[in-house]
């Protein structure tokens, strides 16, 4: 399967700074990657598939002015949190779909911490 | 997507018994994909389902995609204490790449 990294493993911002995170696909190249978000004992949540070249698709409910995605190449997403706020304190997950096999892989997530 | 609804919950287990849960759909699914969590770390695939009424294993896991096309099960025979985690089904219809996921099923294993 597809082997993904993300970075950081973890952030601690202030209220109202900007926090960027970059998924990576190692060993694949990866047209479209997924961004989750998931709270405490809860299930993963979509926010929005990043496509490459192209823009983000946001689900409903997403600020897409809140949450900037970049997918510049085929194995770079970053996912940009703007004016952070407590509220958006979670894990944020990004996900490569590895071609015609529907599958998607996961990375290890990052821990958002804003003060 | 939708939630799918994932059962049990929770479950405590002692150590060597058998492991089962399962996951439903109102809709029919392509794809079934079985994942763990553990804490702090992002999901990790375990089996993929491609065909209605397929059998899969992967060492002591087992997961069948039903014949329904709206369910799936996922069995862990022979628990070991690494079992430990969370378990999310998660389902694609077809011509779409969003996964609906469970809410997941927290295994506990008892030595």
């Amino acid at each position: 399967g597809a082997v993904v990294s993300q970075h950081p493993s973890w952030v601690i911002c202030k209220s109202g700074t900007s926090v960027k995170i970059e998924c990576r696909s190692l060993d694949f190249q990866a047209t479209t990657m997924f961004w989750y978000r998931q709270f405490p004992k809860q299930s993963l949540m979509l926010m929005a598939t990043s496509n490459e070249g192209s823009k983000a698709t946001y689900e409903q409910g997403v600020e897409k002015d809140k949450f900037l995605i970049n997918h510049a190449s085929l194995t770079l997403s970053t996912l940009t949190v703007t004016s952070a706020h407590p509220e958006d304190s979670s894990f944020y997950i990004c996900s490569v779909k590895a071609g015609v096999k529907r599958e998607q892989y996961f990375g290890p997530g990052t821990r958002l911490t804003v003060t | 997507g939708q939630q799918l609804n994932q059962s049990p919950q929770s479950m405590f287990i002692q150590e060597g018994e058998d492991v089962s849960m399962n996951c439903t759909s109102s809709s029919i699914f392509n794809t079934w994909l079985w994942y763990k969590q553990d804490p702090g770390e992002g999901p990790v695939l375990l089996i993929a389902l491609y065909k209605a009424g397929e059998l899969t294993s992967n060492g002591r896991l087992t997961a069948q995609f039903g014949i329904t096309r709206k369910d799936s099960f996922l069995n862990i025979s022979a628990s070991i204490p690494s079992d430990v985690g969370i378990y999310f089904c998660a389902g694609l219809p077809l011509n779409d790449y969003k996964l609906s996921f469970g809410a997941g099923t927290t295994v506990t294993v008892r030595a």
